[in-house]
């Protein structure tokens, strides 16, 4: 079946520092891949998709290209700031099928 | 974006008791959703909400423990039933808009407490 697999965390960064979460997938088919940030106390919020191979989503400096051959979709941030601390999560939905398919989520903290 | 909100933001509950939950949309939108997230863990999809039909649930969910009614296109909600202190999690609404189809919007949760 489908499934996300994202990197444990918590991963601690300094301000400025250098982010990479990963996150891989297994599907039938060619799904959309999404990531979403949770901000402490608050909802979901799409950070950024793409919905086919090579496609590179990117927002707020965050950015993640769609990797069929390795079926990854790592979430990259050159320079992380104490405001990006928050949970996220990759998710995916498979053509066809409107439910999004959600990996364990990612703890970020950064500290000044 | 379509402006969701959901009612109530929290609540405590004793174990026994019904909860019914909110989720009103500013626009009309196509597809709506109800997930659960248990503390500390990812969202799990509950059941597709259906406008004018029973809902469509997912394994391990069924209408009795979450009865789910969608009267309209901007309107629905989850009933979490005979609760026990297993069902304490967050519940989120979430939305799926035609005009920007593959994108789902969430509400900002209601957590819900069972003792």
């Amino acid at each position: 079946g489908n499934s996300v697999t994202q990197m444990e965390g918590p991963v601690t960064l300094s301000e400025e520092a250098f982010l990479t979460i990963n996150c891989t997938y297994t599907a039938t088919g060619y799904p959309s891949l999404f990531w979403y940030v949770q901000y402490p106390g608050e909802g979901l919020q799409l950070l950024l998709k793409a919905t086919k191979a090579d496609d590179k989503g990117s927002n707020k400096g965050f950015e993640a290209t769609y990797r069929k051959e390795t079926t990854s979709f790592h979430l990259e941030k050159g320079s992380v700031q104490v405001s990006d601390s928050a949970v996220y999560f990759c998710a995916l939905r498979s053509g066809g099928y409107n439910k999004l398919i959600f990996g364990a989520g990612t703890r970020l903290a950064v500290h000044p | 974006s379509a402006v969701i909100s959901q009612k109530p933001s929290r609540d405590i509950c004793q174990r026994g008791t019904s909860l019914t939950i909110q989720c009103q949309v500013d626009s009309q939108v196509t597809m709506m959703f109800w997930y659960r997230q248990q503390p500390g863990q990812s969202l799990t999809l509950i059941a597709t909400a259906n406008q004018g039909s029973e809902a469509t649930y997912e394994s391990g969910f069924v209408i009795d423990k979450f009865p789910i009614s969608r009267p309209n296109l901007t309107f629905s909600t989850l009933t979490v039933s005979n609760m026990s202190p297993e069902d304490s999690s967050i519940y989120l609404c979430s939305v799926e808009e035609t005009a920007s189809y593959n994108e789902q919007f969430f509400g900002p949760g209601t957590r819900l407490t069972v003792l």
